[in-house]
């Protein structure tokens, strides 16, 4: 079935990068997805790949996606105290399929 | 830029009343869903919406749930008879649908439900 996983906790210092891991089930899924979440706040698209792409570059966020292995990464270069947040990797199939989430990596950025 | 609103934020109710949600989608998209996420817990898809009617529906959305687009700008979840594992925070989000960009999924900030 669809399952995405990650890992629950990260604490990174201000300054370093940060890497969110996460892997995933569903081998036809096409859209990979990050999400982030500020404590009591809704879910933002932060960014998300193809599954025919590698790897995609925003800003400070770079998704680094493994196919044939199911991973998918999250880097965010010169992570912040206002990065402190949940991140969620999210997987759908195709462009109006509904999206399936992992259960979130909380980052802790320590001033 | 455009987003998804909802309203309201936070709603609290009685175990066995009825609540409506509701969403107003980005203009121009055409796919609708509803998901939430209990305390702690994963978000969770409940239910997606096209052309005037449901397209996909988890077990999660039993007989208790429906949705509705009354006007062709809402969209609406309701909840018949609210049970105490219904608290959670209900997200909306909708797609434009297509390839590329134009499918992916924007939520909007949820509605808190807390059901007494």
């Amino acid at each position: 079935g669809e399952d995405v996983e990650q890992s629950l906790f990260l604490s990174v210092r201000e300054g370093d990068s940060s890497v969110i891991n996460c892997t995933y089930t569903d081998s036809s899924s096409t859209y990979l997805y990050w999400y982030k979440q500020e404590p009591g706040a809704g879910l933002q698209l932060l960014t998300y790949i193809f599954s025919n792409m590698d790897m995609k570059q925003d800003q400070r966020l770079t998704v680094l996606l493994n196919k044939k292995d199911k991973h998918l990464s999250l880097r965010i270069a010169d992570t912040q105290t206002g990065d402190s947040a949940i991140y969620f990797c999210a997987e759908g199939k195709t462009s109006y399929d509904k999206v399936i989430f992992g259960p979130g990596t909380s980052l802790s950025v320590i001033p | 830029e455009p987003e998804v609103t909802q309203t309201p934020s936070h709603q609290v109710t009685q175990m066995g009343q009825e609540v409506i949600l509701r969403c107003v989608p980005i203009s121009n998209h055409l796919y609708f869903y509803w998901y939430r996420q209990i305390l702690g817990q994963k978000v969770e898809f409940l239910v997606s919406f096209y052309n005037n009617e449901i397209s996909e529906k988890s077990e999660i959305f039993d007989d208790q749930f429906s949705v509705e687009r009354p006007d062709g700008s809402n969209f609406t979840l309701k909840i018949r008879s609210t049970k105490l594992e219904d608290s959670a925070m209900y997200f909306c989000a909708s797609s434009e649908g297509g390839l590329g960009a134009r499918g992916t999924q924007y939520f909007g900030p949820g509605t808190r439900l807390t059901v007494l």
